[in-house]
């Protein structure tokens, strides 16, 4: 089974501060690791993904993401927060190795960013 | 190039009837996965359909939910008689076919389909 736990509800950081919202996984294979934004009333827009190769990955508007094997993480990060990164960020996690091409998705982290 | 169409984006439905909820894929694409997503919750995972394949149901609920995706036309998630529980955004993503790894894993959503049960 596949499950991706997102341990903060909402996470706060002001204008210009970095921002980290935190993802862990449990595959029982090597995981395929994905984040995804919304925003009010839209679906889910891909930010990034990890496959394979370096564990740092860069994604759209300056997100990036570490995949950490050991720890089982692949947290969110950005150096400064803009106020239009408020939005519900979401982690996502498939094992490479099942059949099963659905995504997993964690319960969603809020962002609110204040100015 | 179009992305993912669903409609109605407001569907409100009373007791008992029915509602579908269409789904075109972004062009090129013939995976189409269907997610239910609950007030303050994440993505539940409902259905993963080919065309004229159902390749992964193990997210529906066993009675009142049915899914399809024709060779022609837009997928088309069915539930019968609904209840208020199954008030919630509905949202299809779609992705390329081929081999998996790389960029065939991205996930393209559709804005989703309010269902209103009064």
């Amino acid at each position: 089974a596949q499950s991706v736990a997102q341990p903060e509800d909402q996470v706060n950081v002001a204008e210009g501060n970095p921002l980290t919202v935190k993802c862990t996984y449990s595959v029982s294979g090597n995981p395929y690791l994905f984040w995804y934004v919304q925003y009010p009333n839209r679906g889910l827009q891909f930010l990034l993904k990890y496959i394979t190769g370096d564990n740092l990955v860069k994604g759209s508007y300056g997100f990036e993401a570490e995949f950490n094997k050991s720890q089982t993480s692949f947290h969110l990060k950005k150096p400064s927060a803009l106020v239009s990164d408020s939005a519900l960020y979401f982690c996502a996690v498939r094992d490479k190795h099942t059949g099963r091409r659905a995504l997993t998705f964690g319960s969603g982290t809020r962002l609110q960013v204040q100015p | 190039n179009a992305g993912v169409m669903q409609n109605p984006r407001h569907l409100v439905r009373r007791r008992g009837q029915e509602a579908r909820l269409r789904c075109s894929p972004m062009k090129g694409h013939s995976h189409v996965y269907w997610y239910r997503q609950l007030p303050e919750e994440g993505l539940k995972f409902m259905v993963y359909l080919q065309k004229e394949n159902i390749i992964d149901e193990s997210g529906m609920p066993k009675e009142r939910f049915s899914a399809e995706f024709p060779k022609e036309g837009p997928s088309i998630l069915r539930i019968q008689q609904v209840v208020r529980g199954d008030s919630a955004a509905y949202f299809c993503a779609s992705s390329r076919s081929s081999t998996t790894g790389g960029t065939n894993e991205k996930l393209f959503f559709g804005s989703g389909t309010q269902l209103s049960v009064l």
